[in-house]
């Protein structure tokens, strides 16, 4: 079985600042890991995913996250936030090659400031 | 292309009564998932199913939970005799093959209010 934490429940940042928002994973086999955005009264977006190959992904947004074997991590990035980035995120993991059940974290609300 | 449809948005029931949730799933996807959101918790796996197939229900209930996606109309997820310790935010999800790897669409959810 897989879990996942987001230690932080609550992000408030400042426009243009840079920003992170931290995840953990456990898990006794290799896996696929997702970050997901919700933006209000919406259902969750795929943001990014890491499969295998480059430990870096990116979103088109300007959102990248990097996967951490040793510290079994995959925290998400973005250099420079905007208005528009705030929404609940939320990160997500499933066993790779296997069936399809994701395990999500609790999520994380950012909220942009002007 | 319609993204995936949840009906209703809000659902307020009192304790005993039945909640009946809706999915339509996005066209041309063939498998659906429900997850459940509690409050400061994350989406809880509870079901997965193909038309006309429940092909893993490992994170549903043992009673009053129930779940279909016949061949014709939305998937239902069915809730009998609900608790308070039912509300929660019922999501469901899509995708048009069933791979580790593949993403799933999301409705925006359906929040139940038990009373």
């Amino acid at each position: 079985a897989q879990s996942v934490t987001q230690l932080d429940s609550q992000v408030p940042v400042f426009e243009e600042a840079p920003v992170e928002l931290r995840c953990n994973y456990s898990s006794s086999v290799s896996v696929y890991l997702f970050w997901y955005v919700q933006y209000p009264n919406q259902g969750l977006q795929l943001l990014l995913k890491y499969l295998s190959g480059s430990t870096l992904v990116e979103s088109i947004n300007g959102f990248e996250a990097e996967f951490n074997k040793s510290q079994t991590s995959f925290h998400l990035r973005k250099p420079s936030v905007h208005i528009s980035d705030t929404a609940e995120y939320f990160c997500a993991v499933s066993a790779s090659g296997s069936a399809r059940q994701l395990t999500f974290g609790s999520g994380t609300q950012l909220t942009v400031l002007p | 292309n319609a993204g995936v449809m949840q009906n209703p948005r809000h659902l307020v029931r009192r304790r005993g009564q039945e909640a009946r949730l809706r999915c339509s799933p996005m066209k041309g996807h063939s498998h659906v998932y429900w997850y459940r959101q509690l409050p400061e918790e994350g989406l809880k796996f509870m079901v997965y199913l193909q038309k006309e197939n429940i092909i893993d229900e490992s994170g549903m209930p043992k009673e009053r939970f129930s779940a279909e996606f016949p061949k014709e109309g939305p998937s239902i997820l069915r809730i009998q005799q609900v608790v308070r310790g039912d509300s929660a935010a019922y999501f469901c999800a899509s995708s048009p093959i069933h791979r580790g790897d593949e993403k799933l669409f999301f409705g925006s959810g359906t929040q139940l209010s038990v009373l």
